[in-house]
């Protein structure tokens, strides 16, 4: 079956520090491999997504690429601010036999203090 | 992408009581799913609804427990039967663009039982 697992948390760094959120999964087909966001209190935004293999997604500053060969998908950016301060989630969806569900990883809690 | 309202937004209920959450999207979709998201925990997918016909449940959810309904393609609902205190989560639902591709989250229920 299809899993997803992702660096735990909680990670808590000082602003404008490098931030890397681990993410390697299992699959059965050939995922499409997404990052979301839970702000407190909200739902789960899509931050990014990417498709195929060596795909770089990117939003707001956050990238992820696709890597087949170590079946990766590690979440980055170069300077985080305290609004980043949520729960990210690393998510794929398996392309096979019309399916249209989404695999969650655990979740990481990052903090990011002034 | 779809805009996704859910109501309510949050309650608190008292034990044995039931609680109807409603979904509606603003552009017809195929798939709709409802989640439920215990605290501090990642989505576990409760039910794909179906437009037309039953839910399709995951294991460890039943329809009497969950019962749902679809009436069209911009509308779904999910009853929390008979509630206990393990019941208290949030309840997102959400909506499938298609195979592989992501899904959009409304901002969820954040459901409290007494």
């Amino acid at each position: 079956g299809n899993s997803v697992t992702q660096m735990e948390g909680p990670v808590t760094l000082s602003e404008e520090a490098f931030l890397t959120i681990n993410c390697t999964y299992t699959a059965t087909g050939y995922p499409s491999l997404f990052w979301y966001v839970q702000y407190p209190g909200e739902g789960l935004q899509l931050l990014l997504k990417a498709t195929k293999a060596d795909d770089k997604g990117s939003n707001k500053g956050f990238e992820a690429t696709y890597r087949k060969e170590t079946t990766s998908f590690h979440l980055e950016k170069g300077s985080v601010q305290v609004s980043d301060s949520a729960v990210y989630f690393c998510a794929l969806s398996d392309s096979g036999a019309g399916s249209y569900q989404l695999t969650f990883g655990k979740g990481t809690k990052l903090s990011v203090i002034p | 992408s779809a805009v996704i309202s859910q109501k309510p937004s949050r309650d608190i209920c008292q034990r044995g009581t039931s609680l109807t959450i409603q979904c509606q999207v603003d552009s017809q979709v195929t798939m709709m799913f409802w989640y439920r998201q215990q605290p501090g925990q990642s989505l576990t997918l409760i039910a794909t609804a179906n437009q037309g016909s039953e839910a399709t449940y995951e294991s460890g959810f039943v329809i009497d427990k969950f019962p749902i309904s679809r009436p069209n393609l911009t509308f779904s609902t999910l009853t929390v039967s008979n509630m206990s205190p393990e019941d208290s989560s949030i309840y997102l639902c959400s909506v499938g663009a298609g195979e592989g591709q992501p899904q959009h989250f409304g901002d969820g229920t954040r459901l409290s039982i007494l």
